[in-house]
């Protein structure tokens, strides 16, 4: 069955430096999406992602943030200037159809941890 | 601001009891309605959706009332595999989006 994935599992970083986090889509999907969620905490809704432009963003997803696709498999989360607060798990999401809440499948995530 | 409101839990249960988690929501606009399960560390995971006419997968139950924005989940002849995080789960915009929203979630500890 195929499935989202995502590198690294895991991503140790210092406060002040940026990271790009790497998903790979189930591959006929067209609809990606970014989630976080601090340990403890809720997931949340980062950013949405359609036809090569942000579909929809949240509070969350300010100027640190931006995402990519840089070819036809990848979508990457890029942070610019990590702080201790962006330490969480971030979940990569692709859906079939959409704007589709219907369908979405989870990658793995990335535990980032800012220290 | 939307949110989704869930007991936190613990339920701590036998095995073979049935269990019932509710879930609140704030936006009357959302058209999308699910329950996924979060094992520990992992990614949610789809359980089920929920429709207005209620429905049934197996030993889960899951209901949906429009009117009071109440959401349940029930499980029944409960699994040692079924303890986990439920989290209660609906869609921002109405499905025209596709951004969702989730509650904190309701862990469950199923006990031999």
């Amino acid at each position: 069955e195929p499935e989202v994935t995502q590198t690294p599992s895991h991503q140790v970083t210092q406060m002040g430096q940026e990271v790009i986090l790497r998903c790979v889509p189930i591959s006929n999907h067209l609809y990606f999406y970014w989630y976080r969620q601090i340990l403890g905490q809720k997931v949340e809704f980062l950013v949405s992602f359609y036809n090569n432009e942000i579909s929809e963003k949240s509070e969350i997803f300010d100027d640190q943030f931006s995402v990519e696709r840089p070819d036809g498999s990848n979508f990457t989360l890029k942070i610019r200037s990590t702080k201790l607060e962006d330490s969480a798990m971030y979940f990569c999401a692709s859906s079939p159809q959409g704007p589709s809440p219907e369908t979405q499948y989870f990658g793995p995530g990335t535990r980032l941890l800012v220290l | 601001r939307k949110e989704v409101e869930q007991d936190p839990g613990p339920f701590n249960v036998p095995e073979g009891a049935t269990v019932a988690f509710n879930c609140t929501y704030s936006n009357s606009a959302s058209q999308s309605f699910f329950w996924y399960r979060q094992d520990c560390r992992k990614e949610p995971k789809l359980l089920m959706s929920v429709y207005s006419s209620g429905n049934e997968d197996g030993r889960f139950t899951a209901q949906l009332n429009r009117a009071s924005q109440y959401i349940s989940l029930l499980i029944r002849d409960s699994k040692l595999s079924d303890s986990a995080t439920y989290l209660c789960v609906v869609d921002e915009y109405g499905g025209s989006q596709g951004n969702l929203i989730f509650g904190k979630g309701t862990k469950l500890s199923v006990k031999p």
